[in-house]
């Protein structure tokens, strides 16, 4: 069966550090990867996804990126946080063809 | 654009009683997607229905997409404590069979 990781959980970070968050997924290959963020009480805003290793389309413009270096790995990152970046940040996947998406636990960033 | 409604935007109930959300789009659709997030916890993918007219149950959820393919709702009958959180529907985007959009959600609480 399919398990889709994130890490870390939780994260504090000062304005202006970086971040970096990892999601990866098994039992699956080729799959549709998603982030999302959702700030408290608020839907889902895509950020990114991507189709394949290397493939990413950004939704909104913003102080974030994101890469795929692998199949299963889908890395979310910021070279400056801002206030603005504090959410719950969720990653999915999907086998594509508008079917359902999985998520992951989501992990919880403060920007202090 | 297209875009997804959902009402009401928050439903407080006694448990006990029945619940209804509806999931309206401005677009004729392939299928549609529910998910519920409990509090604190990550988006859960329910069903997809694709037919028109079609319902669907799983036990005392009823999922129902309208015969024109552009409005769905979800029933639960009798709510229990373990019915709370906030249910979405997502549908594909038009655009891009890559993609979904989510629906803002519907926000149950249940009274005890």
């Amino acid at each position: 069966s399919q398990t889709i990781h994130q890490w870390p959980a939780t994260l504090v970070q000062p304005v202006g550090s970086p971040l970096s968050l990892e999601c990866t997924v098994e039992g699956t290959s080729n799959p549709n990867l998603y982030w999302y963020r959702q700030a408290a009480g608020r839907g889902l805003q895509l950020l990114f996804y991507s189709v394949g290793i290397g493939q990413i389309s950004s939704e909104v413009p913003q102080n974030l990126s994101a890469s795929r270096p692998q199949d299963r790995q889908f890395i979310l990152s910021s070279k400056k946080l801002l206030l603005s970046d504090s959410g719950f940040y969720l990653c999915a996947w999907s086998n594509g063809r508008a079917g359902p998406q999985y998520f992951g636990p989501g992990t919880r960033l403060t920007v202090l | 654009g297209q875009q997804v409604m959902q009402i009401p935007q928050y439903q407080h109930v006694q448990e006990g009683e029945d619940f209804t959300t509806y999931c309206n789009s401005s677009t004729t659709l392939s299928n549609i997607q529910w998910y519920k997030q409990r509090p604190g916890g990550h988006p859960v993918f329910l069903i997809q229905l694709v037919k028109s007219g079609e319902v669907k149950k799983q036990k005392r959820l009823t999922f129902q997409f309208g015969e024109a393919k552009k409005n769905s709702s979800l029933h639960i009958t009798a709510t229990q404590t373990t019915d709370v959180g906030t249910y979405f529907c997502a549908v594909p985007l038009k655009t891009s069979y890559d993609k979904v959009i989510f629906g803002p959600g519907t926000s149950l609480s249940v009274i005890p």
